[in-house]
């Protein structure tokens, strides 16, 4: 079992670029979270997939930014137009299923925005 | 609206000392509290998870307690070592929500 795999794990932009991270979850795991950890800050939710669903996005920015979970593929976290505010790490986590188990998170992908 | 929040902020120990880090979360509507350590750069490791109805659970060195009706949680660890040295995080997820609310860390320092 490969656990959470994101990809890429460093990206780096160019102000107005768009950036795609990538998440695969673990297998049989059916449910896909995003997080961003700002510079000094801590994790803050973004976004709750399922397949081909989005279960709650309260936490995503209402410009620029997207999420997708397809029924085939990997999740993937879009920014259009990045600004170099937009310059974090962004972590995915997944879970079996929307019971109270616990998540198991990938190793992040570090966005910079020059 | 649930906060959480995690004291100290960083602490510095030396080496085989036992030590507590502090969790406090305002809404005691949880499923469940998770535990997490993060090296410099790196993802985050699942250390612990105390469901709501659970008291504490326990993996080698570590402890962590719940106390749900106070809104508190300690994460224990006993005879530190340098390799302890990581920020650690504890994130709980309100119930009937598929999100986890973090704290800002405990930066922990062990030395030598």
């Amino acid at each position: 079992n490969a656990g959470v795999m994101q990809n890429p794990r460093h990206l780096v932009r160019r102000r107005g670029q768009e950036a795609r991270l990538r998440c695969s979850p673990m297998k049989g795991h059916s449910h896909v979270y995003w997080y961003r950890q700002l510079p000094e800050e801590g994790l803050k939710f973004m976004v709750y997939l399922q397949k081909e669903n989005i279960i709650d996005e309260s936490g995503m920015p209402k410009e620029r930014f997207s999420a997708e979970f397809p029924k085939e593929g990997p999740s993937i976290l879009r920014i259009q137009q990045v600004v170099r505010g937009d310059s974090a790490a962004y972590f995915c986590a997944s879970s079996p299923s929307d019971s109270p188990g616990g998540y198991t998170f990938g190793s992040g992908t570090r966005l910079t925005v020059v | 609206k649930q906060e959480v929040t995690q004291i100290p902020a960083a602490l510095s120990v030396p080496e085989g000392e036992n030590l507590v880090l502090n969790c406090s979360f305002t809404d005691s509507a949880i499923y469940n509290l998770q535990w997490f350590r993060q090296d410099p750069g790196k993802g985050l490791t699942s250390l612990l998870l105390i469901q709501s109805s659970q008291r504490e659970q326990t993996s080698g060195r570590l402890n962590a307690s719940l106390d749900k009706s106070s809104g508190r949680s300690t994460l224990y660890i006993a005879a530190s070592q340098p390799g302890d040295s990581a920020t650690y995080l504890c994130a709980v997820r309100p119930s009937n929500t598929g999100k986890l609310i973090f704290g800002q860390g405990t930066t922990l320092q062990v030395k030598p």
